[in-house]
């Protein structure tokens, strides 16, 4: 079946380590997006990429890194200089980059907790 | 500037009962497009409706409908007879045309919980 797949589910990092979180889709989209979301809180953007071998920052994108090598993966690096990491990151893709008339797919989501 | 504001953070009703959530959205653009998205609790978001700006019919699908008002800037979500599966944190959101159109400008999400 299509769709997108995120990996780990749960995630734990020590404070000053990186850590990677998947993002893979089937779904043939060109756009993929990363948000996070805090309790009670909508989803803030991080990184948005349109094409393959492009991307751009979001809101939030300092503390965080991506790649987008392939069309069908867009990972998620979360570096020691992100203070505040814990949260549920979402990730998402949509046939085209621009979400004005266009419905966006998400992944199920990786909690990272820092212990 | 933009913004989605869902006043409610948390609504309880017992099953069958009809229940609203508001949505309250603020642009300067008189192109744009709302959202709502539902987030059960596996984490993932599932698209319900978009509309835009032109288009202020109601739509209706099954137990759900949508009350789009441009002149209260509303988007207001019913369900009607609910059911516990229905429970589940939902949020508006919103894209306009312009610069931004890459992005979706999320409220903070209303959490629905239907008793059996």
């Amino acid at each position: 079946d299509g769709g997108i797949t995120q990996s780990p589910k749960y995630l734990f990092r020590k404070e000053g380590q990186n850590v990677t979180l998947s993002c893979e889709q089937n779904l043939n989209h060109d756009a993929m997006y990363w948000y996070r979301q805090d309790p009670g809180q909508g989803l803030r953007l991080i990184y948005y990429s349109q094409i393959v071998n492009d991307f751009q920052k979001g809101d939030i994108a300092e503390g965080y890194s991506v790649s987008r090598e392939k069309k069908e993966s867009f990972p998620l690096t979360v570096t020691s200089a992100q203070k505040n990491p814990t949260a549920f990151y979402l990730c998402a893709s949509s046939i085209k980059g621009q979400l004005l008339n266009t419905e966006a797919f998400f992944g199920q989501g990786t909690r990272l907790t820092v212990v | 500037a933009q913004k989605v504001t869902q006043a409610q953070t948390e609504i309880s009703v017992v099953e069958k009962e009809d229940v609203t959530l508001d949505c309250v959205y603020e642009t300067r653009d008189t192109t744009y497009y709302l959202f709502w998205y539902k987030q059960p609790p596996s984490g993932e978001l599932v698209f319900l409706i978009r509309r835009n700006s032109f288009d202020e019919q109601n739509e209706i699908s099954g137990r759900y409908s949508w009350n789009f008002q441009k002149s209260t800037s509303s988007f207001n979500f019913t369900i009607t007879a609910s059911q516990v599966v229905d429970s589940a944190v939902y949020f508006c959101a919103l894209s306009e045309a312009g610069d931004s159109n890459y992005q979706l400008i999320w409220g903070a999400g209303t959490k629905l919980i239907i008793k059996p």
